[in-house]
C-alpha cells in the first residue's frame, strides 16, 4: 500500500524559511516522479513543483521559483521542499503526491497533507 | 500557461442523479487530462487519468471522456459519498494546472 507522510509544517514569520517533507512507502520511489500542490484555506488546488524519478528534473510555478527549491533522497524514501523568503500568500495546506507510470501523468496517491501558516 | 476552466463551479444534485461537470483547456491538450475528487477536510484523490482511465480502486460510476480542449467527467447513480468539490488538471506541459474545482452538494 502506498503511503505519503507530509511532516515540517507550522507558523513560521514572512521572510523565514520552511523544509517540507515526504516519507514515502509502498512502491519503488526513486522510479515515481513526485510532486508538491498546495490549498490555501477555502480555496482550490494549486501546483507547486514537480521532481523527477532521478532528481535529476525539476518544475517549479513561477508564484516559488527562485524561493522553493524540490529534492529527493531516494536511499531514504524522501522527498523534501525547501521553502525561503516565505509569505503570507504561501500559507496553505501542502500535500506531496506520486506520479505514475514514470512520470506526473495524472498522479495516483495523495498524502494528508501538512498547512504552513505565513504570519507575524 | 494552459487555463482550465470548469463548469459549473458548484452544482446541486439529488442521490441517483447522473451529474456531468466539463473542463475545457485554453489549448489543445491530447489526452493529457485527470480529475480528482476532494471531501471536505481530506486530501484529494485521483479518480482518472489519460481523460478516461479509471485509477485502480475507482469506482465504475465515474467515467471521463474527452480529447483536445473539452473534456467531461460523469457520476452516474450520485450516492452520499459522491458530494465532493470535483478538479480537472492538465499534465500536457509544465506548468501543471487545475480548474476552479466543482462542488456538487446535495440539493
Amino acid at each position: 500500500e502506498v503511503q505519503l507522510l507530509e511532516s515540517g509544517g507550522g507558523l513560521v514569520q514572512p521572510g523565514r524559511y520552511l523544509r517540507l517533507s515526504c516519507a514515502a512507502s509502498g512502491f519503488t520511489f526513486s522510479s515515481s516522479a513526485m510532486s508538491w500542490v498546495r490549498q490555501p484555506p477555502g480555496k482550490g488546488l494549486e501546483w507547486v513543483s514537480s521532481i523527477s524519478g532521478s532528481g535529476g528534473t525539476t518544475y517549479y510555478a513561477d508564484s516559488v521559483k527562485g524561493r522553493f527549491t524540490i529534492s529527493r533522497d531516494n536511499p531514504k524514501n524522501t522527498l523534501y521542499l525547501q521553502m525561503n523568503s516565505l509569505r503570507a500568500e504561501d500559507t496553505a495546506i501542502y500535500y506531496c503526491a506520486k506520479g505514475r507510470d514514470g512520470g506526473w501523468n495524472g498522479g495516483d496517491s495523495w498524502g494528508q497533507g501538512t498547512l504552513v501558516t505565513v504570519s507575524s | 500557461d494552459i487555463q482550465m476552466t470548469q463548469s459549473p463551479s458548484s452544482l446541486s444534485a439529488s442521490v441517483g442523479d447522473r451529474v456531468t461537470i466539463t473542463c475545457r483547456a485554453s489549448q489543445g491538450i491530447n489526452n493529457y487530462l485527470a480529475w480528482f475528487q476532494q471531501k471536505p477536510g481530506k486530501a484529494p484523490k485521483s479518480l482518472i487519468y489519460a481523460a478516461s482511465s479509471l485509477q485502480s480502486g475507482v469506482p465504475s460510476k465515474f467515467s471521463g471522456s474527452g480529447s483536445g480542449t473539452d473534456f467531461t467527467l460523469t457520476i452516474t447513480s450520485l450516492q452520499p459519498e459522491d458530494f465532493a468539490t470535483y478538479y480537472c488538471q492538465q499534465y500536457n506541459s509544465y506548468p501543471l494546472t487545475f480548474g476552479g474545482g466543482t462542488k456538487v452538494e446535495t440539493k
